[in-house]
């Protein structure tokens, strides 16, 4: 299973919004609504910040949003703050009964 | 509070074997799945393998499968990830994370990692 297709890196000031793509495939991304994303700082542990490709856990801030369309899934930050500066990766899961990572999207906030 | 624990960092040589833990903490540990994670230095996130702890069902990435083994113990809430004969490519940090639906396999608790350093 290939890994799900990230840019490598975004940016974006404060208050501003960046969105982050993750693309698979239609036995992925495309073929079911399990797409997660998770927020890694540095020396960190991943934090799951989206389920279920649009739903919140309970304690992650509202600028976070997902959405999917077709086999691809977006993460959407809104009103940048500088502590959202970090790597993020997109999950899903398979055809195969497995779940899949991007490769990771590091985001600055200039 | 959902809490997984990993045991601490670990410096080993090539051919050696090795077994780190993940405790649960906060939760009945039989509710959750648990699978463990790689990721090598500078690199993205890997899944290794899912274990459920229940009835020790488990579940391997087929780059992992022959590689390492996964085993839980219930009656002390631990996951383990061992290996028979650690290569220096080994070196990385390994996480655990607990998984609440199995069917979606989204990992929704992690612990804090354990770095596996593999060199001679």
């Amino acid at each position: 299973q290939s890994a799900l297709t990230q840019p490598a890196s975004v940016s974006g000031s404060p208050g501003q919004s960046i969105t982050i793509s993750c693309t698979g495939t239609s036995s992925d991304v495309g073929g079911y609504n399990y797409v997660s994303w998770y927020q890694q700082h540095p020396g960190k542990a991943p934090k799951l910040m989206i389920y279920d490709v649009s739903n919140r856990p309970s304690g992650v801030s509202n600028r976070f949003s997902g959405s999917k369309s077709g086999n691809t899934a977006s993460l959407t930050i809104s009103g940048l703050q500088a502590e959202d500066e970090a790597d993020y990766y997109c999950s899903s899961y398979t055809s195969s009964s497995t779940p899949v990572f991007g490769g990771g999207t590091k985001l600055t906030v200039l | 509070e959902v809490q997984l624990v990993q045991s601490g960092a670990e410096v080993k040589k090539p051919g050696e074997s090795l077994k780190i833990s993940c405790k649960g903490s906060g939760y009945s540990f039989t509710s959750y799945w648990i699978g463990w994670v790689r990721q090598m230095p500078g690199k993205g996130l890997e899944w290794m393998g899912i274990i459920y702890p229940g009835d020790s069902d488990t579940r391997y990435s087929p780059s992992f499968q022959g590689q390492v083994t996964i085993s839980a113990d219930k009656s002390i809430s631990t996951a383990y990830l061992q290996w028979s004969s650690l290569k220096a490519s080994d070196t990385a940090m390994y996480y655990c994370a607990g998984v609440v639906v199995p069917a979606a396999l989204q990992f929704d608790y992690w612990g804090q990692g354990t770095l596996v350093t593999v060199s001679s």
